[in-house]
Protein backbone atom coordinates (compact mmCIF):
# COMPACT_ATOMS: atom_id res chain seq x y z
CA UNK A 1 0.00 0.00 0.00
CA UNK A 2 1.47 3.31 -0.86
CA UNK A 3 2.21 5.64 1.55
CA UNK A 4 0.86 10.05 1.91
CA UNK A 5 2.98 11.55 -0.67
CA UNK A 6 4.05 15.17 -0.44
CA UNK A 7 6.15 17.33 -2.43
CA UNK A 8 8.33 19.67 -2.86
CA UNK A 9 10.38 17.62 0.10
CA UNK A 10 11.96 21.42 0.47
CA UNK A 11 11.64 25.14 -0.25
CA UNK A 12 13.22 28.32 0.44
CA UNK A 13 11.87 31.49 -0.48
CA UNK A 14 11.42 34.83 0.73
CA UNK A 15 9.66 36.66 2.71
CA UNK A 16 6.18 38.01 1.40
CA UNK A 17 6.30 35.34 -1.66
CA UNK A 18 4.25 32.33 -2.26
CA UNK A 19 4.03 28.77 -2.01
CA UNK A 20 2.08 25.78 -2.37
CA UNK A 21 2.38 22.51 -1.18
CA UNK A 22 0.59 19.55 -2.67
CA UNK A 23 -0.45 16.49 -0.86
CA UNK A 24 -1.42 12.75 -2.26
CA UNK A 25 -3.44 10.85 0.99
CA UNK A 26 -3.58 6.90 1.08
CA UNK A 27 -6.32 5.86 -1.95
CA UNK A 28 -9.72 5.29 -0.06
CA UNK A 29 -8.81 7.51 3.10
CA UNK A 30 -11.29 9.88 3.64
CA UNK A 31 -10.01 12.17 5.94
CA UNK A 32 -6.86 14.91 4.79
CA UNK A 33 -4.94 16.77 7.84
CA UNK A 34 -2.62 19.42 7.24
CA UNK A 35 -0.37 20.36 10.33
CA UNK A 36 2.64 22.61 10.58
CA UNK A 37 5.59 21.59 13.00
CA UNK A 38 7.47 24.51 13.99
CA UNK A 39 11.44 23.16 14.88
CA UNK A 40 11.05 22.03 19.11
CA UNK A 41 7.55 21.76 18.61
CA UNK A 42 4.81 18.97 18.09
CA UNK A 43 2.65 19.35 15.30
CA UNK A 44 -0.10 21.49 15.45
CA UNK A 45 -3.28 20.52 13.42
CA UNK A 46 -3.63 23.90 10.55
CA UNK A 47 -6.80 22.12 8.92
CA UNK A 48 -9.01 18.54 8.81
CA UNK A 49 -10.98 17.79 5.69
CA UNK A 50 -13.74 14.72 5.55
CA UNK A 51 -14.00 14.03 1.63
CA UNK A 52 -13.38 17.76 -0.17
CA UNK A 53 -15.58 19.37 2.94
CA UNK A 54 -13.61 21.02 5.49
CA UNK A 55 -14.30 19.81 9.72
CA UNK A 56 -11.78 21.94 11.50
CA UNK A 57 -9.62 25.36 10.44
CA UNK A 58 -10.19 26.70 13.62
CA UNK A 59 -6.13 27.30 13.53
CA UNK A 60 -5.48 28.31 9.76
CA UNK A 61 -3.89 31.69 9.40
CA UNK A 62 -6.87 33.16 7.23
CA UNK A 63 -5.45 36.18 6.27
CA UNK A 64 -2.61 34.15 4.51
CA UNK A 65 -3.19 29.86 4.69
CA UNK A 66 -5.78 28.81 2.30
CA UNK A 67 -6.37 24.92 1.40
CA UNK A 68 -8.38 22.90 -1.12
CA UNK A 69 -9.35 19.07 -1.53
CA UNK A 70 -10.72 18.80 -4.81
CA UNK A 71 -13.16 15.79 -5.58
CA UNK A 72 -11.90 14.62 -2.09
CA UNK A 73 -8.85 13.31 -3.05
CA UNK A 74 -5.60 14.93 -3.10
CA UNK A 75 -4.96 18.65 -1.20
CA UNK A 76 -2.87 21.36 -1.94
CA UNK A 77 -1.91 24.03 1.19
CA UNK A 78 -0.88 27.66 0.13
CA UNK A 79 0.76 30.67 1.55
CA UNK A 80 0.33 33.99 0.42
CA UNK A 81 2.40 36.00 1.96
CA UNK A 82 4.58 33.92 3.53
CA UNK A 83 6.28 35.46 6.88
CA UNK A 84 9.36 34.14 8.33
CA UNK A 85 7.32 32.87 10.94
CA UNK A 86 6.24 30.44 8.77
CA UNK A 87 9.19 28.66 8.32
CA UNK A 88 8.53 25.05 9.20
CA UNK A 89 7.98 21.73 8.29
CA UNK A 90 4.38 21.21 6.47
CA UNK A 91 2.98 17.93 7.52
CA UNK A 92 0.18 15.93 5.35
CA UNK A 93 -1.45 12.97 7.03
CA UNK A 94 -4.65 10.25 6.02
CA UNK A 95 -6.87 8.46 7.46
CA UNK A 96 -9.75 5.58 6.57
CA UNK A 97 -12.38 8.69 8.13
CA UNK A 98 -12.53 10.61 11.12
CA UNK A 99 -13.00 7.65 14.02
CA UNK A 100 -11.68 7.88 16.98
CA UNK A 101 -9.91 4.73 16.50
CA UNK A 102 -8.52 5.07 13.21
CA UNK A 103 -4.87 5.39 12.80
CA UNK A 104 -3.46 8.58 10.80
CA UNK A 105 -0.83 7.84 8.59
CA UNK A 106 1.60 10.56 7.96
CA UNK A 107 3.58 11.82 4.76
CA UNK A 108 7.13 12.96 4.97
CA UNK A 109 6.68 16.41 5.07
CA UNK A 110 7.70 19.62 3.24
CA UNK A 111 10.14 21.86 5.12
CA UNK A 112 9.81 25.24 4.55
CA UNK A 113 12.44 28.08 4.89
CA UNK A 114 11.42 31.80 4.69
CA UNK A 115 14.16 34.28 4.43
CA UNK B 1 -7.64 24.06 26.33
CA UNK B 2 -5.76 20.42 26.20
CA UNK B 3 -1.66 21.09 26.66
CA UNK B 4 0.71 18.35 26.46
CA UNK B 5 4.24 18.52 28.16
CA UNK B 6 7.11 15.63 27.40
CA UNK B 7 9.99 15.80 29.63
CA UNK B 8 12.57 15.43 29.28
CA UNK B 9 13.23 17.17 25.91
CA UNK B 10 16.20 15.32 24.95
CA UNK B 11 17.75 11.96 26.62
CA UNK B 12 20.68 10.06 25.58
CA UNK B 13 21.65 6.52 26.56
CA UNK B 14 24.16 3.60 26.36
CA UNK B 15 22.50 0.91 24.17
CA UNK B 16 20.94 -1.34 25.76
CA UNK B 17 19.81 0.74 28.60
CA UNK B 18 16.17 0.92 29.34
CA UNK B 19 14.64 3.84 29.47
CA UNK B 20 11.12 5.59 30.28
CA UNK B 21 9.21 8.77 28.04
CA UNK B 22 7.09 10.68 29.70
CA UNK B 23 3.89 12.84 28.59
CA UNK B 24 1.49 14.63 30.77
CA UNK B 25 -1.66 16.29 29.50
CA UNK B 26 -3.93 18.69 31.34
CA UNK B 27 -7.62 17.33 30.73
CA UNK B 28 -7.90 13.96 31.84
CA UNK B 29 -11.23 13.72 29.77
CA UNK B 30 -9.37 11.86 26.71
CA UNK B 31 -10.59 9.09 24.39
CA UNK B 32 -7.38 7.66 23.47
CA UNK B 33 -3.59 8.53 23.91
CA UNK B 34 -1.53 7.84 21.07
CA UNK B 35 2.58 7.14 20.67
CA UNK B 36 4.75 8.26 17.76
CA UNK B 37 7.96 8.25 16.59
CA UNK B 38 9.34 10.57 14.51
CA UNK B 39 12.94 10.35 12.41
CA UNK B 40 14.18 13.43 11.02
CA UNK B 41 13.56 14.44 7.94
CA UNK B 42 10.39 11.66 7.86
CA UNK B 43 6.90 11.73 8.68
CA UNK B 44 5.37 10.40 11.81
CA UNK B 45 4.97 6.97 12.38
CA UNK B 46 2.20 5.68 14.68
CA UNK B 47 3.71 3.14 17.47
CA UNK B 48 0.75 2.30 20.39
CA UNK B 49 -2.29 3.34 20.49
CA UNK B 50 -4.04 3.18 24.28
CA UNK B 51 -7.92 3.88 24.37
CA UNK B 52 -8.83 5.33 27.94
CA UNK B 53 -10.44 2.28 28.91
CA UNK B 54 -6.96 0.55 28.90
CA UNK B 55 -4.21 0.83 31.43
CA UNK B 56 -1.22 -0.47 29.04
CA UNK B 57 -0.24 -1.26 25.35
CA UNK B 58 2.21 -3.51 23.98
CA UNK B 59 4.45 -4.38 20.87
CA UNK B 60 8.07 -5.50 20.77
CA UNK B 61 9.93 -3.88 22.98
CA UNK B 62 7.57 -0.82 23.65
CA UNK B 63 4.99 -0.76 26.44
CA UNK B 64 3.32 1.89 26.99
CA UNK B 65 0.89 2.98 30.06
CA UNK B 66 -1.63 5.25 30.94
CA UNK B 67 -3.07 6.48 34.22
CA UNK B 68 -6.06 9.29 32.86
CA UNK B 69 -6.83 10.38 36.62
CA UNK B 70 -3.41 11.65 36.93
CA UNK B 71 -2.59 12.83 33.30
CA UNK B 72 0.30 10.96 32.69
CA UNK B 73 1.44 8.23 30.51
CA UNK B 74 4.56 6.29 29.39
CA UNK B 75 6.75 5.22 27.00
CA UNK B 76 9.24 2.12 28.06
CA UNK B 77 11.72 0.89 25.28
CA UNK B 78 13.34 -2.89 26.49
CA UNK B 79 16.86 -3.10 25.51
CA UNK B 80 17.35 0.31 23.38
CA UNK B 81 19.19 -0.21 20.43
CA UNK B 82 21.23 2.61 17.98
CA UNK B 83 18.02 2.51 15.75
CA UNK B 84 15.39 3.76 18.17
CA UNK B 85 17.35 6.96 18.03
CA UNK B 86 14.43 9.51 17.11
CA UNK B 87 11.89 11.88 18.59
CA UNK B 88 8.71 10.53 20.45
CA UNK B 89 5.61 12.31 20.25
CA UNK B 90 2.73 11.93 22.30
CA UNK B 91 -0.73 12.82 20.99
CA UNK B 92 -4.01 12.97 23.33
CA UNK B 93 -7.76 12.94 21.47
CA UNK B 94 -10.34 14.44 23.43
CA UNK B 95 -13.20 12.22 24.51
CA UNK B 96 -15.46 10.87 22.11
CA UNK B 97 -18.54 13.00 20.84
CA UNK B 98 -18.44 15.20 18.05
CA UNK B 99 -15.57 16.19 16.16
CA UNK B 100 -12.41 15.60 18.06
CA UNK B 101 -9.12 17.46 17.25
CA UNK B 102 -5.75 15.45 18.88
CA UNK B 103 -3.14 17.44 20.59
CA UNK B 104 0.83 16.71 20.42
CA UNK B 105 2.88 16.85 22.80
CA UNK B 106 6.54 18.57 22.55
CA UNK B 107 8.58 15.72 21.63
CA UNK B 108 11.48 13.77 23.31
CA UNK B 109 14.92 13.38 21.52
CA UNK B 110 15.99 10.26 22.06
CA UNK B 111 19.71 9.25 21.26
CA UNK B 112 21.37 5.69 22.00
CA UNK B 113 24.65 5.68 21.70
CA UNK B 114 26.44 2.19 20.64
Amino acid sequence: EAGVAQSPRYKIIEKRQSVAFWCNPISGHATLYWYQQILGQGPKLLIQFQNNGVVDDSQLPKDRFSAERLKGVDSTLKIQPAKLEDSAVYLCASSRNRASTDTQYFGPGTRLTVL
Amino acid sequence: KQEVTQIPAALSVPEGENLVLNCSFTDSAIYNLQWFRQDPGKGLTSLLLIQSSQREQTSGRLNASLDKSSGRSTLYIAASQPGDSATYLCAVRPHSGGYQKVTFGTGTKLQVIP
